[in-house]
This record gives structure tokens, C-alpha cells and sequence, in this order.
């Protein structure tokens, strides 16, 4: 069972660069999140999207991109990235209310922007 | 907007020692309440959740958590801790409406 399915796991790329996270989920839920992970900040949404075609901003959402043509993918992009976009991604789903009473992560994708 | 403070950024115990880790919150009305667990190198992942009813709610692995509304605090406790519960702890909470909004979360470390 594979669940959610974060790509690429670890990536390193430079300022200014356009980055794609991936994010794909087996269970057909509904709602899937973008989660930012940094130290003394906790996690912070960045994303979320209630289905196909339907997405908003959460907390945190400058400087990111999100599109969800499918209800399986949910890939983010960083247009243009900056150092302080360095940090741990976390994608979620979620198969009750948009509020996300219950997530279902993935594994992460650690970025690092040099 | 509501917030969610985690006391405790780490947390050092030996094995067998008792735990409780610090969670409140800001926001007056209905909430529901999470912790979530990140165990070293893998995703987060439910640890239990308070929605309604008795405010003592048991979870996995032994875990169990007190929500009490006047005080706006659900903390986290474990009688008795184990090696393998060294991970990274989360509280969350939503109300209607509203995200998920989690705390900085607590690194607990337990030495054996």
C-alpha cells in the first residue's frame, strides 16, 4: 500500500531556480496539504486543496505554486527559489473535512537552496 | 487567529521515567485537539485526538492526553517512557473553519 509518495526525497538546488515537489496519493482522498517543517516554527501550511481543480492559500503560501489537475497529485512549485525556502516538506491528505481532523503524511522531501 | 504553544523545545528523560509535555492553545471556542509523532526519519503520524467527550483521551503506545478547557491546554502524558518513544512530538488544534494549526513541537530524547 503505497499511500503518499513524496519525490524527489532530497534536493539541493540554487537561488533563483524554479523547484517541483511532488506529491501523490493512492487513496483517493479529497483534500491534500502542503506543510512546511522548520525548527521552533512547528509545521506551517503552506497549501491546501479541497479537490481536482479547487485550491487555496494557507499560512504561508508566497513564493510557492500549487495545481492539482488530478485528485492523486498535488505537486508544489517554488517559482523562483530563496534561501529561506530551505526547509523539510511534508504533503498531507486527508480523507474527512478540509480541516484535516486526520493526516496522512508522506515521507518529506528535505530542500536545500544554496 | 489561533496559536498553539509547546512549552518544551527538548526534552531529555532516562528510560522508565514519566512524561508530560506541554501543549496550549489561544483560540476560546469548540476546538479539536491532535498530537502527532515524528519518529527519527520517518513521516508524522496520529498519536490521539480529543473532539468531545471525556477529556482524558488514550491513545497508542500507552500515550494518553488531558484536555482542560479552562486552563486552554491538552498536554501529553506517558507514565512510564521507553527508548523507542525518542521522536519529535506535535500538538494541533482546529476549530470550525479553520486549518490545522500546529505548535513548534517538543524533541524528546530518551536515553536507555
Amino acid at each position: 500500500d503505497a499511500g503518499i509518495t513524496q519525490s524527489p526525497r532530497y534536493k539541493i538546488t540554487e537561488t533563483g531556480r524554479q523547484v517541483t515537489l511532488m506529491c501523490h496519493q493512492t487513496w483517493s482522498h479529497s483534500y491534500m496539504f502542503w506543510y512546511r517543517q522548520d525548527l521552533g516554527h512547528g509545521l506551517r501550511l503552506i497549501y491546501y486543496s479541497a479537490a481536482a481543480d479547487i485550491t487555496d492559500k494557507g499560512e504561508v503560501p508566497d513564493g510557492y505554486v500549487v495545481s492539482r489537475s488530478k485528485t492523486e497529485n498535488f505537486p508544489l512549485t517554488l517559482e523562483s527559489a530563496t534561501r529561506s525556502q530551505t526547509s523539510v516538506y511534508f504533503c498531507a491528505s486527508s480523507e474527512g473535512s478540509i480541516t484535516g481532523e486526520k493526516l496522512f503524511f508522506g515521507s518529506g522531501t528535505q530542500l536545500s537552496v544554496l | 487567529a489561533q496559536s498553539v504553544s509547546q512549552h518544551n523545545h527538548h526534552v531529555i528523560l532516562s528510560e522508565a521515567a514519566s512524561l508530560e509535555l506541554g501543549c496550549n492553545y489561544s483560540y476560546g471556542g469548540t476546538v479539536n485537539l491532535f498530537w502527532y509523532v515524528q519518529y527519527p526519519g520517518q513521516h508524522l503520524q496520529l498519536l490521539l485526538k480529543y473532539f468531545s467527550g471525556d477529556p482524558l483521551v488514550k491513545g497508542i503506545k500507552g500515550f494518553e492526553a488531558e484536555f482542560i478547557k479552562s486552563k486552554f491546554s491538552f498536554n501529553l502524558r506517558k507514565p512510564s517512557v521507553q527508548w523507542s518513544d525518542t521522536a519529535e512530538y506535535f500538538c494541533a488544534v482546529n476549530n470550525a473553519g479553520n486549518m490545522l494549526t500546529f505548535g513548534g513541537g517538543t524533541r524528546l530524547m530518551v536515553k536507555p
